[in-house]
């Protein structure tokens, strides 16, 4: 099984913020990871696709990176309604894992 | 638009069993293969099942086979997953999800459903 390795597990920072989320999978999986949004109550939402492709409708602060093992997503300027908890998904071989996600807080 | 629209969640007993189901509309569901992902309270995203599409090619996490069991009615667009000997540790929020048309990266989800497993 691939083992995905996110982190932080938590990230405190202020609206403004540069913030930076990665991935890392225990074995190469091309470019087929995506990145989710979660909030309390709320159905999962798709920010990243295929690595780096932006979904239709999600704001352009959010992009993503990389490929094979080392993957980034990253907010160029933390919004209020950013606050939630991200997590990745690799979609190399099944079973399709997910990272431990990482909770964005307000510092 | 895509809606997934999640049902058959609920309070059941260790060793019960219970079926959920997803009705899918705006899209094709013949054409796109679906995934069950749940999430335990205060723990993160796992992976529950997968099907292709026709119902061909079904995998599970290690942690529900040979007690899950997930199908397809593509005459009804609804996706189904058939739970077994439920324990405690089944208990989540458990999301229906539609695949990309190229991958099996999770593009849509729907609200979800609670299931709780009493011991």
């Amino acid at each position: 099984d691939i083992q995905m390795t996110q982190s932080p597990s938590t990230l405190s920072a202020s609206v403004g913020d540069r913030v930076t989320i990665t991935c890392r999978a225990s074995q190469g999986i091309s470019s087929w990871l995506a990145w989710y949004q979660l909030k309390p109550g709320k159905a999962p939402k798709l920010l990243i696709y295929a690595a780096s492709i932006l979904q239709s409708g999600v704001p352009s602060r959010f992009s993503g990176s990389g490929s094979g093992t080392d993957f980034t997503l990253t907010i160029s300027s933390l919004q209020p309604e950013d606050f939630a908890t991200y997590y990745c998904l690799q979609a190399n071989s099944f079973p399709l894992t997910f990272g431990g996600g990482t909770k964005v807080e307000i510092k | 638009e895509v809606q997934l629209l999640e049902s058959g969640g609920g309070l059941v007993q260790s060793g019960g069993s219970l079926r959920l189901s997803c009705a899918a509309s705006g899209f094709t569901f013949s054409n796109y293969g679906m995934s069950w992902v749940r999430q335990a309270p205060g723990k993160g995203l796992e992976w529950v099942s997968h099907v292709g599409v026709n119902g061909g090619g079904t995998d599970y996490a290690e942690s529900v086979k040979g007690r899950f069991t997930i199908s397809r009615d593509d005459s009804k667009n609804t996706l189904y997953l058939q739970m077994n000997t439920l324990r405690a540790e089944d208990s989540a929020v458990y999301y229906c999800a539609k695949d990309d048309r190229q991958s099996w990266l999770v593009t849509s989800w729907g609200q979800g459903t609670l299931v709780t497993v009493s011991s």
